[in-house]
């Protein structure tokens, strides 16, 4: 079955960085693209970022743009997010999601539980 | 940015009432919405896509419709394990978007 599971997050303090990992089991990873969705505490969903099948396309959410970076290793099955000059306002719980689709969104299906980012100095 | 409106924000149901809840996008997206549920503390689960196509597993008393700009997500018999946060997303084009929730609790 599919598994999604992701790791990294923690308390930082504003300004600095972070990686989050997305391991990923039960499919053929590089057949998806995948994504990154964010939820605040007590708040909505809210997309951060996708990477096509094969890394060729990204897109990210213009509140990341120029700070988060989406990559994927598929020889690892593995998605990452990095994020720089992290903010506040970035907290959140980060889902992997997985695409029905190659490189055009075709539906997110399957999700991880959550990985918590906590920025605060 | 397509803007995603859902509707109510929060609902009040018995077990066994039949629910709708709306959401409505800003531009026409045909048919590429998706809802999902969510309970606290949990990851979100895909319940419907491509409008009205049910994800493998989810049960049959969920049901979406819809075309262009309105959609609508409905749920036949309202069973205690249903009782959770439903979104709405087009996934028509980038930046993906999500409506901003509805609260189904047990009246």
């Amino acid at each position: 079955q599919v598994q999604l599971v992701e790791s990294g997050g923690d308390v930082v303090q504003p300004g600095r960085s972070l990686r989050l990992s997305c391991a990923a089991s039960g499919f053929t990873f590089s057949n998806n693209a995948m994504h990154w969705v964010r939820q605040a505490p007590g708040k909505g969903l809210e997309w951060v970022a996708v990477i096509s099948y094969d890394g060729s396309n990204k897109y990210y959410a213009d509140s990341v743009k120029g700070r988060f970076t989406v990559s994927r290793d598929n020889s690892k099955n593995t998605l990452y997010l990095q994020m720089n000059s992290l903010r506040p306002e970035d907290t959140a719980v980060y889902y992997c999601a997985r695409d029905r689709g190659r490189i055009t969104a075709a539906g997110l299906d399957y999700w991880g539980q959550g990985s918590l980012v906590t920025v605060s100095s | 940015d397509i803007q995603m409106t859902q509707s109510p924000s929060s609902l009040s149901a018995s077990v066994g009432d039949r629910v709708t809840i709306t959401c409505r996008a800003s531009q026409g997206i045909s048919n590429y919405l998706a809802w999902f549920q969510q309970k606290p503390g949990k990851a979100p689960k895909s319940l419907i896509y491509a409008a009205s196509s049910l994800q493998s597993g989810v049960p049959s008393k969920f049901s979406g419709s819809g075309s262009g700009t309105d959609f609508t997500l409905t749920i036949s018999s309202l069973q205690p394990e249903d009782f959770a946060t439903y979104y709405c997303q087009q996934y028509k084009s980038y930046p993906l978007t999500f409506g901003g929730g509805t609260k189904v609790e047990i009246k």
